[in-house]
């Protein structure tokens, strides 16, 4: 079946520094892909997707592009802030809409 | 716009009670997911309802079922509660179906089960 592996964290990193968060998917089909943020307290955020290969989803200064020769999605960003500590999840979705979720990365950002 | 509500906050409960949570959609949203996120891990869809029907379900025992009314507002109720029934219980609203329509989470139900 479908699933989605993304890296073990939590992962911590200085403010400014460049961040990824490696992701691989296993699906039958042709899914989509997403990102997903967890901030404290809040409720999971759509952070950026792609819908094709070789498609890059890009949102507040983050990037991952879809790449179908090596099943993978990985998150990027060139310099990191405090206020991206969160938890990522990398998922995805083919036609019948059910969101499959990887384990999610808690991310700190230190000062 | 009103985005997505739920509601019980936080549920604490007993083995073998009965809970239901309640969802209310986003503003024209006719499609309503549930998730269950277990502490630690990613969210597990549940089941979906698409106008008034269930419309996919995923691993879960028929012990957990749903409704939708006519507002698109939702219920996730569960029967006869295990332990491992305690996670944080997340609804999430779409346009329509289909995976291109994106799904607008709440913020979820914290439910402990004792």
């Amino acid at each position: 079946g479908n699933s989605v592996t993304q890296m073990e964290g939590p992962v911590t990193l200085s403010e400014e520094a460049f961040l990824t968060i490696n992701c691989t998917y296993t699906a039958t089909g042709y899914p989509s892909l997403f990102w997903y943020v967890q901030y404290p307290g809040e409720g999971l955020q759509l952070l950026l997707k792609a819908t094709k290969a070789d498609d890059k989803g890009s949102n507040k200064g983050f990037e991952a592009t879809y790449r179908k020769e090596t099943t993978s999605f990985h998150l990027e960003k060139g310099s990191v802030q405090v206020s991206d500590s969160a938890v990522y999840f990398c998922a995805l979705s083919e036609r019948d809409d059910k969101i499959i979720f990887g384990k999610g990365t808690r991310l700190h950002i230190l000062p | 716009e009103t985005g997505v509500t739920q509601s019980p906050t936080h549920l604490i409960k007993t083995r073998g009670q009965q809970v239901t949570l309640r969802c209310s959609s986003q503003s024209g949203h006719n499609t309503v997911s549930w998730y269950q996120q277990a502490l630690g891990q990613g969210p597990q869809f549940i089941f979906q309802y698409y106008r008034e029907e269930e419309n996919g379900r995923g691993n879960f025992p028929p012990r957990f079922s749903g409704l939708q009314f006519p507002n698109y507002s939702s219920e996730l109720n569960v029967n006869a509660l295990e332990l491992d029934d305690s996670a944080l219980y997340l609804c999430a609203s779409s346009l329509a179906t289909g995976s291109y329509n994106e799904q607008f989470f709440g913020p979820g139900t914290r439910l402990t089960v004792l």
